[in-house]
């Protein structure tokens, strides 16, 4: 049962280079999110999106962007890297809108901008 | 943006012993739910509680959705070495397109 795989597992980059962090749900879920997850704190959101098409802004959004060109993929997209992302991002999906629908989570790619 | 006040922030308790740990919020949710996340891997949803007063349990596990919406708890009973981790609450609200806000978690340690 593979749910949410997330590529790569861990990455190092240098300071204003690029990179994409892909993400794949192979449970038809239409709800799709990027968090972050920085040392002893919870997770935050950065970007959603509720189905192909369709994307918006979290609660840190800023330097980062998504596509969902599919309903399987959601890659996040950072264009010109800074130290302050380095961070843990994980990847989750849900079904049908609704509360009782709960998230389910990839195992995260560690990021480290040096 | 919103909060949730998860407490304690750690916790070193002996196999054996019950543990308990809680969520508020300022304003009200939906749905609490409770994930566990051990080292190296994403959050693994335990408990997921929909309705104001609800108390669900899971095996060792039980969690209670707070009346006034804007708390929850969650007991371990009898710990084991693998009860080890970070639990996290979160909240949900139905006007938030699935969003979820989360605490900061609580780091348990059980001692053999």
């Amino acid at each position: 049962n593979a749910g949410v795989t997330q590529t790569p597992k861990f990455r190092i980059l240098k300071i204003g280079q690029s990179m994409t962090l892909q993400c794949a749900q192979d449970m038809n879920h239409n709800y799709m999110y990027w968090y972050r997850q920085d040392p002893g704190m919870g997770l935050k959101l950065i970007y959603y999106s509720v189905g192909a098409g369709i994307t918006d802004k979290g609660e840190v959004p800023n330097g980062y962007n998504v596509s969902r060109s599919t309903t399987e993929d959601f890659p996040l997209r950072l264009e010109l890297a800074a130290p302050s992302q380095t961070s843990v991002y994980f990847c989750a999906s849900s079904s049908q809108i609704g509360s009782n629908q709960p998230q389910h989570f990839g195992d995260g790619t560690r990021l480290s901008i040096l | 943006g919103q909060q949730l006040n998860q407490s304690p922030q750690s916790m070193f308790i002996q196999e054996g012993e019950d543990v308990s740990m809680n969520c508020t919020s300022s304003s009200i949710f939906n749905t609490w739910l409770w994930y566990k996340q051990d080292p190296g891997e994403g959050p693994v949803l335990l408990i997921a509680l929909y309705k104001a007063g609800e108390l669900t349990s899971n095996g060792r596990l039980t969690a209670q959705f707070g009346i006034t919406r804007k708390d929850s708890f969650l007991n371990i009973s009898a710990s084991i070495p693998s009860d080890v981790g970070i639990y996290f609450c979160a909240g949900q609200k139905e006007t938030s397109g699935s969003r979820l806000t989360f605490g900061e978690g609580t780091q348990l340690t059980v001692n053999p």
